[in-house]
C-alpha cells in the first residue's frame, strides 16, 4: 500500500532554513506528482507546492514563492522541501501528499503522510 | 486565487442523521472539486473527487454533488466514526490550489 513518511521538522529560529523529506513506498514514485500541504495549529489546510513526476514542473503558493524549493530524487523515492527565510507564520504541520494522476497532475490528493511539525520561534 | 467558502463552519448532529455541508467557489471551478475528512491528530483522507466520484474504500453513505460554484457533501446516515472536520478543495487551477475553511461535525 502507499506509504509516505515525512521527516525533518523541528524548532527553528526566524530567518533560518530547514529541509523536509518525504520517503515514499508502495507505488511507482517516479510516475506521480507529489504535493506539500501544511496546516497551522488549529487552522485549516493550505497547499504549499507541487512537483511533477519527473521534476520538470514545479508550482508554489504565493506565500512561499522565492523562499521554498520543492525537489525530488526518483532514484531514492524521496521528496524534499527546502525552506529558507522561515517566518513565524510558516509554523505548521507539513504533509506530503500524492497526486492520483500518473504522468500528469490532477491536483488533488489521494494519499497523505502523517505530517511533520515545523515550529518557527526565537 | 479562487476562494472556497464552506458552510456551516460547524454543526451538531446525532448518529443516523442526514448531514449536508456546502462549499461555494468565488468563480466557476466546473467539477474540479474534492472533499476530505480529517480527524484530530490525523492526516486528511480523500472522500470524493471530481465533485461526485467516490474514492475507493469510502462508504457509500458519503456523496457529493454540484458544479460551477456550488457544491454539497452529504452523509446519508451519520455514523460514530464520521465525527470529524470536512474540507472542500478546488483543483481547477494548479497555480493556486485552495481549500475551504472546514466544517466540524460534532456530537449533538
Amino acid at each position: 500500500q502507499v506509504q509516505l513518511v515525512e521527516s525533518g521538522g523541528g524548532v527553528v529560529q526566524p530567518g533560518r532554513s530547514l529541509r523536509l523529506s518525504c520517503a515514499a513506498s508502495g507505488f511507482t514514485f517516479s510516475t506521480y506528482g507529489i504535493h506539500w500541504v501544511r496546516q497551522a495549529p488549529g487552522k485549516g489546510l493550505e497547499w504549499v507546492a507541487v512537483i511533477s513526476y519527473d521534476g520538470s514542473t514545479k508550482y508554489y503558493a504565493d506565500s512561499v514563492k522565492d523562499r521554498f524549493t520543492i525537489s525530488r530524487d526518483n532514484s531514492n523515492n524521496t521528496l524534499y522541501l527546502q525552506m529558507n527565510s522561515l517566518r513565524a507564520e510558516d509554523t505548521a504541520v507539513y504533509y506530503c501528499a500524492k497526486d492520483p494522476g500518473q504522468w500528469l497532475l490532477l491536483d488533488y490528493f489521494d494519499s497523505w503522510g502523517q505530517g511533520t511539525l515545523v515550529t518557527v520561534s526565537s | 486565487d479562487i476562494q472556497m467558502t464552506q458552510s456551516p463552519s460547524s454543526l451538531s448532529a446525532s448518529v443516523g442523521d442526514r448531514v449536508t455541508i456546502t462549499c461555494r467557489a468565488s468563480q466557476s471551478v466546473s467539477r474540479y472539486l474534492n472533499w476530505y475528512q480529517q480527524k484530530p491528530g490525523k492526516a486528511p483522507k480523500l472522500l470524493i473527487y471530481a465533485a461526485s466520484s467516490l474514492q475507493s474504500g469510502v462508504p457509500s453513505r458519503f456523496s457529493g454533488s454540484g458544479s460551477g460554484t456550488d457544491f454539497t457533501l452529504t452523509i446519508s446516515s451519520l455514523q460514530p466514526e464520521d465525527f470529524a472536520t470536512y474540507y472542500c478543495q478546488q483543483s481547477y487551477t494548479t497555480l493556486a490550489l485552495t481549500f475551504g475553511g472546514g466544517t466540524k461535525v460534532e456530537v449533538k
